[in-house]
């Protein structure tokens, strides 16, 4: 079944550890976000990519980086956590005209 | 700078009313707009797609309506249940990305009562 995985679902780490959060998607879409969404409030776009090879920042400034080695595969990474990076955060794909937009479940983090 | 804005912010019903969600956007050059429906601590999920060429797009108890010209669209429920309770999306394409984005309301959350 086509679908989009995140992992892990939450997260609790200290401060200054390196994390990944891992998303992958088996829809065969070119175009991947990542969104962070604090509870109650509204998304904000991190970072996307076009595709493999491609990475662009969002509308909200992040510390994370992201990369797009695999079309499948969209990890994002912080390499040193802060309890600021307190949020969730939601991956996304879809068509290259925003089609078929599907979210994952979303990995939940806290830093302590 | 696309902006989209969401009236109300929250809704409280009894199970059975029929209920509309508004949404408005300043950038009216847009090619589709979406809704999506996301349940406590979860992701979205899409419900209803309608391109800039549509007026409405129907699935279910859901009609969504499309005005490109005035900047706005609404959300019509039905019947409203319990099982509606969640938090309503609308997103359109994002100008700040040469529309390969979509920008996102706030939502609505809805509270159904049995």
């Amino acid at each position: 079944e086509a679908d989009i995985y995140q992992t892990p679902r939450y997260l609790v780490i200290g401060t200054g550890k390196k994390i990944t959060l891992e998303c992958s998607q088996t829809m065969g879409h070119d175009k991947m976000y990542w969104y962070q969404q604090d509870p109650g409030m509204e998304l904000h776009l991190i970072h996307y990519s076009y595709g493999v090879n491609s990475t662009e920042k969002g509308d909200l400034s992040s510390e994370s980086t992201v990369s797009r080695i695999r079309t499948e595969h969209f990890p994002l990474t912080l390499e040193s956590a802060r309890p600021s990076h307190t949020s969730q955060y939601l991956c996304a794909s879809s068509d290259p005209s925003l089609y078929g937009y599907t979210f994952g479940s979303g990995t939940r983090l806290t830093v302590v | 700078k696309q902006e989209v804005t969401q009236i109300p912010a929250a809704l409280s019903v009894p199970e059975g009313e029929n209920l509309v969600l508004n949404c408005s956007f300043t950038d009216s050059a847009i090619y589709n707009l979406q809704w999506f429906r996301q349940d406590p601590g979860k992701g979205l999920t899409s419900l209803l797609l309608i391109q800039s060429s549509q007026r409405e797009q129907t699935s279910g108890r859901l009609n969504a309506s499309l005005d490109k010209s005035s900047g706005r669209s609404t959300l019509y429920i039905a019947a409203s249940q319990p099982g509606d309770s969640a938090t309503y999306l609308c997103a359109v394409p994002s100008s700040n990305s040469g529309y390969s984005t979509l920008t996102f309301g706030k939502g609505t959350m809805l509270l159904v009562s049995p």
